[in-house]
């Protein structure tokens, strides 16, 4: 079966240290990835997308990026957080190389800036 | 181009009431559209999705949603609503476009249910 993880589930950083969270996706080859933000009282905003190993989009401008060592791993890393950053951090994944129309999403990290 | 708006980020229903939460979509191809749900400090769970078969689709937990594509609607119902059903609930859209599918997220309503 398919599954996804996701570490850790919380973090408390403090602002201008680095940062980074990682998500795993079993059961699929050459799915693609994404990870999203919620920030407080707000709606999905997709950070970044991966459709393959080192193959990023990003979405939105911002002190993040992600990377993609293997086929089944997507990292999110800052070099220097800001309070901006705190948020609850999603990753989901489209199994069969997106071809498939269903996301299924990991249980995420809360990510507190202080 | 895909988009999709849920009217309400707020609901609140008593327990035992009928749940409705509207979504409305815009795609210029054939939709693919989906309800998740999400509690507390989780994921998101996928309730149901509409992929171009039977129009009122049912999902887990007692949920459907009806696709009515004069109305570009895809409201999420539940006969009676149940505490356990205080959570976040998102619509999404997705339509498949060169790259693969692509998914547009709603803004999310979140049920409040009173005892």
């Amino acid at each position: 079966s398919q599954t996804i993880h996701q570490w850790p589930a919380t973090l408390v950083q403090p602002v201008g240290s680095p940062l980074s969270l990682e998500c795993t996706v079993e059961g699929t080859s050459n799915p693609n990835l994404y990870w999203y933000r919620q920030a407080a009282g707000r709606g999905l905003q997709l950070l970044f997308y991966s459709v393959g190993i080192g193959q990023i989009s990003s979405e939105v401008p911002q002190n993040l990026s992600a990377s993609r060592p293997q086929d089944r791993q997507f990292i999110l890393s800052s070099k220097k957080l800001l309070l901006s950053d705190s948020g609850f951090y999603l990753c989901a994944f489209l199994p069969g190389q997106g071809r498939t129309d269903t996301q299924y999403f990991g249980p995420g990290t809360r990510l507190t800036v202080l | 181009a895909q988009s999709v708006t849920q009217l309400g980020s707020h609901v609140s229903v008593s327990e035992g009431a009928l749940v409705l939460l509207r979504c409305n979509y815009s795609s210029s191809v054939p939709p693919y559209l989906f309800w998740y749900v999400q509690y507390p400090n989780q994921g998101l769970q996928l309730l149901l999705k509409y992929t171009s078969a039977a129009t009122l689709v049912k999902g887990i937990n007692g949920f459907e949603a009806e696709f009515k594509k004069s109305e570009t609607s895809f409201h999420l119902t539940k006969p009676s609503a149940h505490m356990s059903d205080a959570a976040e609930y998102f619509c999404a859209v997705s339509a498949l476009n060169t790259g693969g599918f692509k998914t547009i997220f709603g803004a999310g309503t979140r049920l409040f249910v009173k005892a």
